[in-house]
């Protein structure tokens, strides 16, 4: 199985504030990686797919990157409504596997 | 537009067979290139990804689950369908139904399902 490591397992930032979340995969997975939003109590939402492409809908402040084994995650100009947890995801081979997630609150 | 729901039990005991339902609207399972997985969420955990299921019937499943896990499609109907023998409490979660485009993203989810297993 192919393992995702992500960091930082917390992070608490201001408004308006840039922040970065990543995740490193046990081997190369191609850039099959997505990045999902859970907001409590609800379901996973598609942020970005193939690494750094946006999903329809999602505002233009996220953005992913990277390549091989590492990626990446960035909110630019933090808002309230971005307060959720994100996971990492790859699915350049079965089994699907999921980061551990990063739970983000506001400062 | 696509929307999916789950449906369960809700409780069941420890040793029975769990047996979920995902009914989708807005796309068909009939098409190529679509298909239908399910996740699961213990309260306060990471996801699990559990099995998915294509177009042309061709199946995934998450080898830690073992030979526990089936699953099935009605394209007539709509709906996806997943059954997991001899649960254990460790199979307590919000399941979740999810859309994909073939070995991808998923692209859209259900709200999930709360399944308890208690004696």
């Amino acid at each position: 199985d192919i393992q995702m490591t992500q960091s930082p397992a917390s992070l608490s930032a201001s408004l308006g504030e840039t922040v970065t979340i990543e995740c490193r995969a046990s081997e190369d997975i191609y850039n099959g990686l997505a990045w999902y939003q859970q907001k409590p109590g609800k379901s996973p939402q598609l942020l970005i797919y193939n690494a750094n492409s946006l999903h329809t809908g999602v505002p233009s402040r996220f953005s992913g990157s990277g390549s091989g084994t590492q990626y990446s995650l960035k909110i630019n100009s933090l808002q309230s409504e971005d307060v959720a947890s994100y996971f990492c995801q790859q699915y350049y081979d079965y089994p699907y596997t999921f980061g551990a997630g990063t739970k983000l609150e506001l400062k | 537009q696509v929307t999916l729901k789950e449906s369960g039990p809700g409780i069941l005991q420890p040793s029975q067979t769990l047996s979920l339902t995902c009914s989708f609207s807005g796309f068909s399972l009939s098409t190529s290139g679509i298909c239908v997985s399910w996740i699961r969420q213990p309260s306060g955990k990471g996801l699990e990804w559990l099995a998915t299921i294509c177009w042309e019937d061709s199946k995934g499943y998450n080898p830690s689950l073992k030979n526990r896990l089936t699953i099935s499609k009605d394209t007539s109907n709509n709906q996806a369908f997943l059954k997991i023998t001899s649960v254990d409490t460790a199979d307590t979660a919000i399941y979740y139904c999810a859309r994909s485009g073939g070995i991808a993203h998923f692209d859209y989810w259900g709200q999930g399902v709360m399944v308890t297993v208690s004696s």
